[in-house]
C-alpha cells in the first residue's frame, strides 16, 4: 500500500506570492499523481493529473512537477480564490491514496 | 457537462448498512470510471472503491468485506453499500467520476452521513 505524505500541513502565504506544496510517495508511482483543491463546504476540484497536466479550465499559475517520488504543486502568484486545502492523490496502484492535505492560508 | 448527485439517508444506526446512490446526468454512466470517497468531519479524503460499469470493481482493503459498489445502467446510477457501520463511518460521502483514469474530474456535492443511535 502506497502512503502519500504532504508537507507542510499549513502554508502561510501573502497574495501575489508563490506557494510551493510538496507530496511524497512511499514508492514509485510513475507520474500517476493528481492534485485537488478543496474549499470549505465544497467538493474537491481536480487541478492537475499525470503529475503536470492541468485539468480543463485550470489557470496557468498552477503547475506540477516531480523528482522521483517527490511531487510539487506550485502556485506562481496566489490569488484570493486560491486559499484552500490541497490534496495529492496517487493512482498508480490499488488502493488509491490521498495525502493528508496542505492548507494554504493568508499570511 | 456531467453532473453527479448523491442521495440517501443522512442518519444510520450503528451496525446497520449505509446505502447511497449517485445519479449521473449529462453523460452515459458507461463512458466513465466511478468511485466513492469519504471525508470525516475536519479530516482528509479517503478512497472507498471503484467501478467501471460493474465490469470491474476494486475496493479499499481497509473496508475489508463491508463495501459493495454497483451500477444500474438503466437509471444512470451507481450505488454504495457499507455494512456494519460504526461512529467511525460518520463522514461526508462523495461520488466522483472521470474519463481520465482515476484522477477524478467530476464530483458530487457530497452528503453527510452520521452514524448514531
Amino acid at each position: 500500500e502506497i502512503v502519500m505524505t504532504q508537507s507542510p500541513a499549513t502554508l502561510s502565504v501573502s497574495p501575489g506570492e508563490r506557494a510551493t506544496l510538496s507530496c511524497r510517495a512511499s514508492q514509485r508511482i510513475n507520474n500517476n499523481l493528481a492534485w485537488y483543491q478543496q474549499k470549505p463546504g465544497q467538493a474537491p476540484r481536480l487541478l492537475i493529473y499525470g503529475t503536470s497536466t492541468r485539468a480543463t479550465g485550470i489557470p496557468a499559475r498552477f503547475s506540477g512537477s516531480e523528482s522521483g517520488t517527490d511531487f510539487t504543486l506550485t502556485i506562481s502568484s496566489l490569488q484570493s480564490e486560491d486559499f484552500a486545502v490541497y490534496y495529492c492523490q496517487q493512482y498508480n496502484t490499488w488502493p488509491l491514496a490521498f495525502g493528508g492535505g496542505t492548507k494554504v492560508e493568508i499570511k | 457537462q456531467v453532473q453527479l448527485q448523491e442521495s440517501g439517508p443522512g442518519l444510520v444506526k450503528p451496525s446497520e448498512t449505509l446505502s447511497l446512490t449517485c445519479t449521473v446526468s449529462g453523460g452515459s454512466i458507461s463512458s466513465y470510471y466511478w468511485s466513492w470517497m469519504r471525508q470525516p468531519p475536519g479530516k482528509g479524503l479517503e478512497w472507498i472503491g471503484f467501478t467501471s460499469n460493474s465490469v470491474s470493481t476494486t475496493y479499499n482493503p481497509s473496508f475489508k468485506s463491508r463495501v459493495t459498489i454497483s451500477v444500474d445502467t438503466s437509471k444512470n446510477q451507481f450505488s454504495l453499500k457499507l455494512s456494519s457501520v460504526t461512529a467511525a463511518d460518520t463522514a461526508v460521502y462523495y461520488c466522483a467520476g472521470t474519463d481520465l483514469w482515476l484522477s477524478f474530474y467530476y464530483w458530487g456535492q457530497g452528503t453527510l452521513v452520521t452514524v448514531s443511535s
